[in-house]
């Protein structure tokens, strides 16, 4: 059962060019998660999605960041015109469907491995 | 004031020790709790859930107290494979985001 992936697990980018990082949930998870890391700080939420929908985007920059989860495919995560700034490691995470209950959530989540971006 | 904050750290404790984390937030409403690990440059991993009752998994143990919006992890007889940095982590209701605290760093020193 393979956990959840991400490719590339580096990525270097000059200036201005385009980033898009790929997330594949594991087996039956329908829900994924984005969040940055940035050296030495810990993990900042940045967008929430169920196929096709996306559910909370209150942690994205309002400009040059989308992501999308697709009915088909992995779900993608676009950083345009990318700055130094970007620079960071990018998770992502899935869980399943949820059941019911406060303590039987079966919300736990899974995170990839990660892609680390690296802006010249 | 963040929605979750932890010991400062880092915890430098001799192979052996008991250390226990502790992790407060802020929101009330708050339903969900864990506790994930991050070695260096690697992915969050689960540790435990929290839940109300407390609960144990090995030589780690996880407490919450919602009236003081506290949660804590103990490890007791520390291995040099504990090293890490452990993050508590905070969910809301239902079909809200994730909350993680920013971590604290544990070296285990033989």
């Amino acid at each position: 059962n393979a956990g959840v992936m991400q490719n590339p697990r580096h990525l270097v980018r000059r200036r201005g060019q385009e980033a898009r990082l790929r997330c594949s949930p594991m087996k039956g998870h329908s829900h994924v998660y984005w969040y940055r890391q940035l050296p030495e700080e810990g993990l900042k939420f940045m967008v929430y999605l169920q196929k096709e929908n996306i559910i909370d985007e209150s942690g994205m920059p309002k400009e040059r960041f989308s992501a999308e989860f697709p009915k088909e495919g992995p779900s993608i995560l676009r950083i345009q015109q990318v700055v130094r700034g970007d620079s960071a490691a990018y998770f992502c995470a899935s869980s399943p469907k949820k059941q019911r209950g406060p303590e039987s959530l079966t919300d736990t989540q899974y995170f990839g491995p990660g892609t680390r971006l690296t802006v010249l | 004031r963040k929605e979750v904050e932890q010991d400062p750290g880092p915890f430098n404790v001799p192979e052996g020790a008991t250390v226990a984390f502790n992790c407060t937030y802020s929101n009330s409403a708050s339903q969900s709790f864990f506790w994930y690990r991050q070695d260096c440059r690697k992915e969050p991993k689960l540790l435990m859930s929290v839940y109300s009752s407390g609960n144990e998994d090995g030589r780690f143990t996880a407490q919450l107290n919602r009236a003081s919006q506290y949660i804590s992890l103990l490890i007791r007889d520390s291995k040099l494979s504990d090293s890490a940095t452990y993050l508590c982590v905070v969910r809301g209701n239902y079909g809200q985001n994730f909350v993680f605290g920013p971590g604290t760093r544990l070296s285990v020193l033989p």
